[in-house]
């Protein structure tokens, strides 16, 4: 199976900062990439697909790039309502894997 | 809009059986694989299985491999997840979401708790 490391596992910040979260696969996947918001108690909701094609409806302050095996999300300008989970999943061989998510908590 | 709901979630203990549904509405549903996804408490998200639009494809994670069986009947919009030999480990919110072309999982239902104790 393809391992998907996310990094870092939690994260502060701050209305306003601008947030890098990494994802690196265990091999290359070209950009099967796709990211996912959750809040506490909420299904997830996808962000990003193919690396970094934002999903219709979601904020032009998400970003997503990145091939091969390193990915990046990147939130430019937090707002009070991006603080939540994100986690990364590779779509190129199933199992469909999942980075083990990233926490992104109000400093 | 697309909703989907998921139902059948309960306690079972470990060795039981559970079969999950997932009621489709607001797309066409035979025109898209679906997937069942797991979140056990506390813990990441974890892929289970997907089928294709006419079910002539299934794939699973090797966790539920030989336990779980996906299915979907087309007619009434619905996704199906039997699960059997349960175990601990599998007690989870499990998801059932529509899967577009890139593999990505666009639509998520709102979850249904499984949990497997004696």
């Amino acid at each position: 199976d393809i391992q998907m490391t996310q990094s870092p596992s939690s994260l502060s910040a701050s209305v306003g900062d601008r947030v890098t979260i990494t994802c690196r696969a265990s091999q290359s996947i070209g950009t099967y990439l796709n990211w996912y918001q959750q809040k506490p108690g909420k299904a997830p909701k996808l962000l990003i697909y193919a690396a970094s094609n934002l999903q219709s409806g979601v904020p032009s302050h998400f970003r997503g790039s990145g091939s091969g095996t390193d990915f990046t999300l990147t939130i430019t300008s937090l707002q009070p309502e991006d603080f939540a989970t994100y986690s990364c999943q590779q779509s190129y061989i199933t199992p469909y894997t999942f980075g083990q998510g990233t926490k992104l908590a109000i400093k | 809009q697309v909703q989907l709901v998921e139902s059948g979630g309960g306690l079972v203990k470990p060795g039981g059986s559970l079969r999950l549904s997932c009621a489709a509405s607001g797309f066409t549903f035979n025109d898209y694989f679906m997937t069942w996804i797991r979140q056990a408490p506390g813990k990441g998200l974890e892929w289970v299985a997907f089928i294709s639009s006419d079910s002539g494809l299934t794939n699973y994670a090797d966790s539920v491999k030989g336990r779980f069986t996906i299915s979907r009947d087309n007619d009434k919009k619905s996704l199906y997840l039997e699960m059997n030999s349960l175990r601990v480990d599998d007690t989870a919110v499990y998801y059932c979401a529509r899967s577009e072309d890139y593999g990505e999982n666009d639509y998520w239902g709102q979850g249904t708790l499984v949990t497997v104790s004696s």
